[in-house]
Protein backbone atom coordinates (compact mmCIF):
# COMPACT_ATOMS: atom_id res chain seq x y z
CA UNK A 1 0.00 0.00 0.00
CA UNK A 2 1.12 3.31 -0.71
CA UNK A 3 2.01 5.90 1.92
CA UNK A 4 3.41 9.33 2.46
CA UNK A 5 5.88 11.08 5.51
CA UNK A 6 6.19 14.81 5.98
CA UNK A 7 8.95 14.79 8.46
CA UNK A 8 8.06 18.03 9.62
CA UNK A 9 5.23 18.77 12.38
CA UNK A 10 5.49 22.50 12.43
CA UNK A 11 7.75 24.92 10.76
CA UNK A 12 8.34 28.65 11.80
CA UNK A 13 9.76 31.04 8.63
CA UNK A 14 9.94 34.83 8.60
CA UNK A 15 7.78 36.79 5.84
CA UNK A 16 9.72 36.99 2.78
CA UNK A 17 12.03 34.27 3.17
CA UNK A 18 12.13 30.84 1.16
CA UNK A 19 10.51 27.79 2.08
CA UNK A 20 10.68 23.83 1.32
CA UNK A 21 8.08 21.30 3.00
CA UNK A 22 9.24 17.84 2.38
CA UNK A 23 6.71 14.87 1.05
CA UNK A 24 8.60 11.62 0.91
CA UNK A 25 6.13 8.71 -0.90
CA UNK A 26 6.21 4.93 -0.84
CA UNK A 27 4.30 3.38 -3.85
CA UNK A 28 5.94 0.50 -6.32
CA UNK A 29 4.97 2.77 -9.17
CA UNK A 30 4.88 6.07 -10.49
CA UNK A 31 2.35 8.01 -7.89
CA UNK A 32 0.22 11.03 -8.81
CA UNK A 33 1.01 13.74 -5.97
CA UNK A 34 -0.43 16.43 -4.44
CA UNK A 35 -0.17 18.95 -2.39
CA UNK A 36 -3.39 20.50 -0.40
CA UNK A 37 -3.41 23.78 2.01
CA UNK A 38 -6.20 23.92 4.79
CA UNK A 39 -6.20 27.57 6.49
CA UNK A 40 -7.67 27.19 10.22
CA UNK A 41 -11.82 26.13 9.61
CA UNK A 42 -11.42 25.63 6.58
CA UNK A 43 -11.46 22.51 3.96
CA UNK A 44 -8.39 21.60 2.02
CA UNK A 45 -7.81 23.65 -1.10
CA UNK A 46 -5.62 21.66 -3.94
CA UNK A 47 -1.99 23.92 -4.18
CA UNK A 48 -0.70 21.93 -7.13
CA UNK A 49 -0.56 18.21 -8.95
CA UNK A 50 1.66 15.81 -10.29
CA UNK A 51 0.56 12.96 -12.93
CA UNK A 52 3.51 12.92 -15.44
CA UNK A 53 5.87 14.66 -17.88
CA UNK A 54 7.42 17.77 -16.30
CA UNK A 55 8.84 16.84 -12.96
CA UNK A 56 8.31 20.52 -12.08
CA UNK A 57 4.97 21.68 -11.55
CA UNK A 58 3.72 25.15 -10.66
CA UNK A 59 0.12 26.05 -8.49
CA UNK A 60 -1.59 28.47 -7.68
CA UNK A 61 -0.21 31.14 -5.17
CA UNK A 62 3.38 31.25 -6.07
CA UNK A 63 3.85 27.62 -5.18
CA UNK A 64 5.97 24.90 -7.15
CA UNK A 65 6.89 21.48 -6.21
CA UNK A 66 9.47 18.92 -7.82
CA UNK A 67 8.88 15.46 -7.96
CA UNK A 68 12.26 13.35 -7.68
CA UNK A 69 11.71 9.75 -8.81
CA UNK A 70 15.21 8.92 -7.42
CA UNK A 71 14.64 9.94 -3.67
CA UNK A 72 10.59 9.26 -3.89
CA UNK A 73 10.35 13.10 -2.74
CA UNK A 74 7.55 15.38 -3.70
CA UNK A 75 8.55 18.94 -1.95
CA UNK A 76 6.66 21.82 -2.12
CA UNK A 77 8.55 25.41 -2.39
CA UNK A 78 7.83 29.23 -2.48
CA UNK A 79 10.67 31.69 -2.98
CA UNK A 80 9.26 34.28 -1.12
CA UNK A 81 6.66 33.35 1.77
CA UNK A 82 3.75 35.89 2.67
CA UNK A 83 2.56 35.86 5.99
CA UNK A 84 -1.04 34.93 4.54
CA UNK A 85 0.57 31.37 3.78
CA UNK A 86 0.67 30.62 7.48
CA UNK A 87 -1.67 27.10 7.04
CA UNK A 88 -0.95 23.27 7.28
CA UNK A 89 -0.13 21.85 4.35
CA UNK A 90 -0.60 18.19 3.42
CA UNK A 91 0.83 15.87 0.71
CA UNK A 92 -0.62 13.26 -0.50
CA UNK A 93 -0.76 10.43 -2.81
CA UNK A 94 -2.62 8.66 -5.24
CA UNK A 95 -2.78 5.66 -7.26
CA UNK A 96 -4.11 4.60 -10.66
CA UNK A 97 -7.19 2.36 -10.64
CA UNK A 98 -8.53 3.82 -7.01
CA UNK A 99 -10.48 6.86 -7.81
CA UNK A 100 -9.11 9.80 -6.47
CA UNK A 101 -8.45 7.28 -3.31
CA UNK A 102 -5.74 9.52 -1.89
CA UNK A 103 -3.39 8.87 1.10
CA UNK A 104 -2.73 12.17 2.95
CA UNK A 105 0.18 12.71 5.00
CA UNK A 106 0.15 13.83 8.22
CA UNK A 107 0.27 17.36 7.56
CA UNK A 108 2.92 20.19 8.47
CA UNK A 109 1.76 23.59 9.97
CA UNK A 110 3.41 26.85 8.65
CA UNK A 111 3.62 29.52 11.14
CA UNK A 112 4.99 32.91 9.66
CA UNK A 113 6.82 35.62 11.50
CA UNK A 114 6.70 39.19 10.80
CA UNK B 1 -20.63 27.11 -8.63
CA UNK B 2 -21.00 27.01 -4.54
CA UNK B 3 -18.43 24.10 -3.96
CA UNK B 4 -19.32 21.55 -1.49
CA UNK B 5 -21.55 21.98 1.32
CA UNK B 6 -22.02 20.65 4.53
CA UNK B 7 -24.18 21.01 7.61
CA UNK B 8 -23.96 21.29 10.66
CA UNK B 9 -20.91 23.08 11.11
CA UNK B 10 -21.01 22.35 14.45
CA UNK B 11 -22.18 19.72 16.33
CA UNK B 12 -22.53 18.97 19.95
CA UNK B 13 -23.97 15.85 21.21
CA UNK B 14 -23.98 13.58 24.18
CA UNK B 15 -22.63 9.79 24.17
CA UNK B 16 -25.66 7.74 22.97
CA UNK B 17 -26.98 10.08 20.32
CA UNK B 18 -27.78 9.84 16.79
CA UNK B 19 -25.70 11.96 14.89
CA UNK B 20 -26.05 12.55 11.10
CA UNK B 21 -23.96 14.65 8.72
CA UNK B 22 -25.08 15.91 5.41
CA UNK B 23 -23.16 16.65 2.40
CA UNK B 24 -24.19 18.02 -1.20
CA UNK B 25 -21.42 17.59 -3.62
CA UNK B 26 -20.53 20.13 -6.74
CA UNK B 27 -23.50 19.40 -9.12
CA UNK B 28 -21.88 17.10 -11.92
CA UNK B 29 -19.06 15.31 -9.85
CA UNK B 30 -19.39 11.82 -9.57
CA UNK B 31 -17.15 10.62 -6.80
CA UNK B 32 -18.22 11.25 -3.47
CA UNK B 33 -15.73 11.01 -0.30
CA UNK B 34 -16.10 11.21 3.75
CA UNK B 35 -13.09 11.56 5.57
CA UNK B 36 -12.25 12.00 9.54
CA UNK B 37 -9.75 14.27 10.52
CA UNK B 38 -7.97 14.45 14.01
CA UNK B 39 -4.76 15.26 15.55
CA UNK B 40 -4.09 11.93 16.57
CA UNK B 41 -4.62 9.98 13.21
CA UNK B 42 -4.90 12.92 10.69
CA UNK B 43 -7.14 12.37 7.34
CA UNK B 44 -8.54 9.16 7.28
CA UNK B 45 -10.72 8.11 4.34
CA UNK B 46 -13.78 6.50 5.74
CA UNK B 47 -16.29 5.57 2.31
CA UNK B 48 -16.48 7.05 -1.01
CA UNK B 49 -19.10 6.67 -3.63
CA UNK B 50 -19.30 6.05 -7.36
CA UNK B 51 -22.51 7.34 -9.37
CA UNK B 52 -24.17 7.34 -5.91
CA UNK B 53 -23.05 3.79 -5.32
CA UNK B 54 -20.63 2.92 -2.56
CA UNK B 55 -17.41 1.56 -3.56
CA UNK B 56 -14.89 1.27 -0.55
CA UNK B 57 -15.99 1.65 2.59
CA UNK B 58 -13.07 0.15 4.44
CA UNK B 59 -12.09 3.31 6.20
CA UNK B 60 -15.41 3.06 7.92
CA UNK B 61 -14.29 2.54 11.92
CA UNK B 62 -17.05 -0.01 12.89
CA UNK B 63 -20.88 -1.23 12.27
CA UNK B 64 -21.96 2.50 14.58
CA UNK B 65 -21.08 4.45 10.90
CA UNK B 66 -23.03 4.28 7.93
CA UNK B 67 -23.38 6.23 5.26
CA UNK B 68 -25.90 6.99 2.20
CA UNK B 69 -25.83 8.72 -0.85
CA UNK B 70 -30.10 8.63 -2.37
CA UNK B 71 -29.36 10.96 -4.97
CA UNK B 72 -26.37 12.39 -7.18
CA UNK B 73 -26.60 15.82 -4.83
CA UNK B 74 -26.95 14.54 -1.49
CA UNK B 75 -24.87 12.52 0.80
CA UNK B 76 -25.29 11.41 4.90
CA UNK B 77 -23.02 10.11 7.56
CA UNK B 78 -24.38 8.40 9.97
CA UNK B 79 -23.15 7.66 13.26
CA UNK B 80 -25.51 5.65 16.04
CA UNK B 81 -25.19 5.51 19.06
CA UNK B 82 -22.18 7.77 18.93
CA UNK B 83 -18.89 7.69 21.44
CA UNK B 84 -16.77 10.65 22.66
CA UNK B 85 -13.76 9.11 20.72
CA UNK B 86 -15.88 9.70 17.70
CA UNK B 87 -15.01 13.42 18.22
CA UNK B 88 -13.24 15.58 14.99
CA UNK B 89 -13.97 17.14 12.15
CA UNK B 90 -15.34 15.20 9.34
CA UNK B 91 -15.12 16.31 5.62
CA UNK B 92 -16.95 15.53 2.45
CA UNK B 93 -15.49 15.85 -0.56
CA UNK B 94 -16.18 15.59 -4.24
CA UNK B 95 -14.48 14.63 -7.67
CA UNK B 96 -15.07 14.60 -11.62
CA UNK B 97 -12.28 12.43 -12.74
CA UNK B 98 -11.74 9.00 -11.12
CA UNK B 99 -8.30 6.63 -11.53
CA UNK B 100 -6.33 8.90 -8.81
CA UNK B 101 -6.27 12.07 -10.68
CA UNK B 102 -9.01 13.77 -9.99
CA UNK B 103 -9.05 16.76 -7.93
CA UNK B 104 -10.55 16.71 -4.69
CA UNK B 105 -12.83 19.09 -3.75
CA UNK B 106 -13.50 19.79 0.12
CA UNK B 107 -16.35 21.03 2.07
CA UNK B 108 -15.70 23.11 4.96
CA UNK B 109 -15.63 20.25 7.47
CA UNK B 110 -18.44 19.43 10.44
CA UNK B 111 -17.00 19.56 13.54
CA UNK B 112 -18.25 16.75 15.98
CA UNK B 113 -18.03 17.07 19.59
CA UNK B 114 -19.39 13.88 21.59
CA UNK B 115 -19.35 14.39 25.64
Amino acid sequence: AQSVTQPDIHITVSEGASLELRCNYSYGATPYLFWYVQSPGQGLQLLLKYFSGDTLVQGIKGFEAEFKRSQSSFNLRKPSVHWSDAAEYFCAVGVTGTASKLTFGTGTRLQVTL
Amino acid sequence: DAGVIQSPRHEVTEMGQEVTLRCKPISGHDYLFWYRQTMMRGLELLIYFNNNVPIDDSGMPEDRFSAKMPNASFSTLKIQPSEPRDSAVYFCASSLMGGGGGELFFGEGSRLTVL
